[in-house]
């Protein structure tokens, strides 16, 4: 099956750092990829869609300018949490919707715990 | 907008029994709805994909229904082991928009 790896699985870091995460599709080429975070005991809230080459479509109450996406390539994009504070721990999962396949068939990473101190 | 919901949030069973988990949401047109679980700490395992032209799909012990008019869908567990101790997510797949929508989860615990 269709597998979307997700780097770094967690990562700590500072209050003020920006941290990036990676997610690519390694079998297949996905048009588009989605980006949620999920705080703990809730469910899982879209934050931004991103298509290859285009700029991010984000949700309302996602900052844009916090949460920058990059989909430079059909297998890869890129989160990148800009002078994080300890609200912006959470677990961030990307999904990547493949080339051609059934519509809305998604294929998930497996997430990337951040923690802020 | 869609919204999904999952009722029970969460449910405790005796190993062996056959249990319901349940979906609803609001917008009907939809293209497909999907069932996954989560691991605490993990991310998503996807169970079970019903096209929006399906009334049910099955793979081992999972079964999960779509009746579309009524905007429901459940996922019925068979023969429940403590390995499928879980929170189980629905999420509803919107064309207009491109967007899945996850509902509030069930919080499964299979006793032995």
């Amino acid at each position: 099956g269709a597998v979307v790896s997700q780097h770094p699985s967690w990562v700590i870091c500072k209050s003020g750092t920006s941290v990036k995460i990676e997610c690519r599709s390694l079998d297949f080429q996905a048009t588009t990829m989605f980006w949620y975070r999920q705080f703990p005991k809730q469910s899982l809230m879209l934050m931004a869609t991103s298509n290859e080459g285009s700029k991010a479509t984000y949700e309302q109450g996602v900052e844009k300018d916090k949460f920058l996406i990059n989909h430079a390539s059909l297998t890869l994009s890129t989160l990148t949490v800009t002078s994080a504070h300890p609200e912006d721990s959470s677990f961030y999962i990307c999904s990547a919707q493949a080339r051609g396949g059934h519509t809305g068939e998604l294929f998930f990473g497996e997430g990337s715990r951040l923690t802020v101190l | 907008k869609q919204e999904v919901t999952q009722i029970p949030a969460a449910l405790s069973v005796p190993e062996g029994e056959n249990l319901v988990l349940n979906c609803s949401f609001t917008d009907s047109a939809i293209y497909n709805l999907q069932w996954f679980r989560q691991d605490p700490g993990k991310g998503l395992t996807s169970l079970l994909l019903i096209q929006s032209s399906q009334r049910e799909q099955t793979s081992g012990r999972l079964n999960a229904s779509l009746d579309k008019s009524s905007g429901r869908s459940t996922l019925y567990i068979a023969a429940s082991q403590p390995g499928d101790s879980a929170t189980y997510l629905c999420a509803a797949f919107t064309g207009g928009g491109n967007k899945l929508t996850f509902g509030t989860g069930t919080q499964l615990k299979v006793e032995l």
